[in-house]
């Protein structure tokens, strides 16, 4: 399978602990974007990278949330001390840089429930 | 004013009918526009790209108005396995950078 990859799928954890996903994008996407969805909304921009760099970040994004592309390839978001409204699907996505092929491709999610 | 808006729906429509979705977008510095599919705690997924001229994908036709900064979706003899929620995404400029801006969807359920 060439898709976006993510682990965990799914991760229940109780309240006040840290929590880590990882994202393996399409190959040769150096673009990597990370988004969080509840219920009833559409996915929520969090974070932005255009290989190893962290281009953006949102503001609503709080100082619990990092995360990093050390090599350019792989990325992970790791969420400390986790709240009960951090419950959601975190998704990743990838694409390429040209003007003509930015499309983002989604990998399936990681559920997040914190009890 | 969110960057993007859609009505949420949903819109309940038999098979066979045409139906009509709209988006606006705050932003008319954005470039490159989507419309993408999400069925039932699934990833969103590519429908179409949407072009300056308007184009048409088999039963699906998309257009975009930039001055007046909307999108629309044209879904055409519609199937029951068309029900699934439909996110406008243009890329909306955030610092530096271009993102692909998601709205919160609008949901679409056919009925037979």
């Amino acid at each position: 399978d060439t898709g976006v990859s993510q682990d965990p799928r799914h991760k229940i954890t109780k309240r006040g602990q840290n929590v880590t996903f990882r994202c393996d994008p399409i190959s040769e996407h150096n673009r990597l974007y990370w988004y969080r969805q509840t219920l009833g909304q559409g996915p929520e921009f969090l974070t932005y990278f255009q290989n190893e760099a962290q281009l953006e970040k949102s503001r609503l994004l709080s100082d619990r949330f990092s995360a990093e592309r050390p090599k350019g390839s792989f990325s992970t978001l790791e969420i400390q001390r986790t709240e009960q409204g951090d419950s959601a699907m975190y998704l990743c996505a990838s694409s390429t840089d040209s003007v003509s092929g930015n499309t983002i491709y989604f990998g399936e999610g990681s559920w997040l429930t914190v009890v | 004013r969110k960057e993007v808006e859609q009505d949420p729906g949903p819109f309940n429509v038999p098979e066979g009918a045409t139906v009509a979705f709209n988006c606006t977008y705050s932003n008319s510095a954005s470039q490159s526009f989507f419309w993408y599919r999400q069925d039932c705690r699934k990833e969103p997924k590519l429908l179409m790209s949407v072009y300056s001229s308007g184009n048409e994908d088999g039963r699906f036709t998309a257009q975009l108005n930039r001055a007046s900064q909307y999108i629309s979706l044209l879904i055409r003899d519609s199937k029951l396995s068309d029900s699934a929620t439909y996110l406008c995404v243009p890329f909306i400029r955030k610092g530096g950078s271009y993102i692909p801006t998601f709205g919160r969807g609008t949901s679409l359920i056919v009925h037979p």
